[in-house]
């Protein structure tokens, strides 16, 4: 059963770079048709779609964080990581990652990980 | 980017009873539309996709329907486990959008 793990610091400065990774177990994270991506949810809130990205391709991401984030895979590790800089308060959400399957929506999700930015 | 707007914010309902919570997109979606369930401190759960779906290990209480711009998610006989919060998701094109959700209370 393929399960995901979201991991990294679950506290960030304002202004510096949230980091977190998202670890893929029993399945390989280049498996043909499989999609990764980052969805966001502040306390309290609805949920955000950050971006997206297949192994071999080009990631898309929300216009509304364009200019900060960066979506990667690393298929030694079988990895896939988001990086968003110049963080503010209004960043701090729990940071899912999940998987689609092309032409489907996301049926996996990892547990998510609380960030909070502090001033 | 395609805005999604549920309806209602809040519903209130008894169990055993049946539900209808609305979806609706600025501009057609054709049927990729899911629906998830998502109960406080947990990730959120796929129920339905592209529209109709039923998704694998789902029960059969939950049915969704419609197209284009105006999708429903119904549940029926309503079970304790059921109250949740309930989201839809486009996912015609990117960026992917959400709708604000709906909250089930008892």
């Amino acid at each position: 059963q393929l399960q995901l793990q979201e991991s990294g610091p679950g506290l960030v400065k304002s202004s510096e770079t949230l980091s977190l990774t998202c670890s893929v177990s029993s399945a390989s994270i280049s498996s043909n048709n499989f999609y990764w991506g980052w969805i966001r949810q502040p306390p309290g809130k609805g949920l955000e779609w950050i971006g997206t990205i297949y192994y071999s391709g080009n990631p898309y991401y929300n216009p509304s964080l364009k200019s900060r984030v960066t979506i990667s895979v690393d298929t030694s590790k079988n990895q896939f990581s988001l990086k968003l800089n110049s963080v503010t308060a209004a960043d701090t959400a729990v940071y899912y990652c999940a998987r689609f399957v092309g032409g489907s929506p996301y049926d996996i999700w990892g547990r998510g990980t609380l960030v909070t930015v502090s001033s | 980017d395609v805005q999604m707007t549920q309806s209602p914010s809040t519903l209130s309902a008894s169990v055993g009873g049946r539900v209808t919570i609305t979806c609706r997109a600025s501009q057609s979606v054709n049927r990729w539309l899911a629906w998830y369930q998502q109960k406080p401190g947990k990730a959120p759960e796929l129920l339905i996709y592209k529209a109709s779906g039923l998704h694998s290990g789902v029960p059969s209480r939950f049915s969704g329907s419609g197209s284009e711009t105006e999708f429903t998610l119904t549940i029926s006989s309503l079970q304790p486990d059921d109250f949740a919060t309930y989201y839809c998701q486009q996912y015609y094109n990117y960026p992917f959008t959400f709708g604000q959700g709906t909250k089930l209370e008892i």
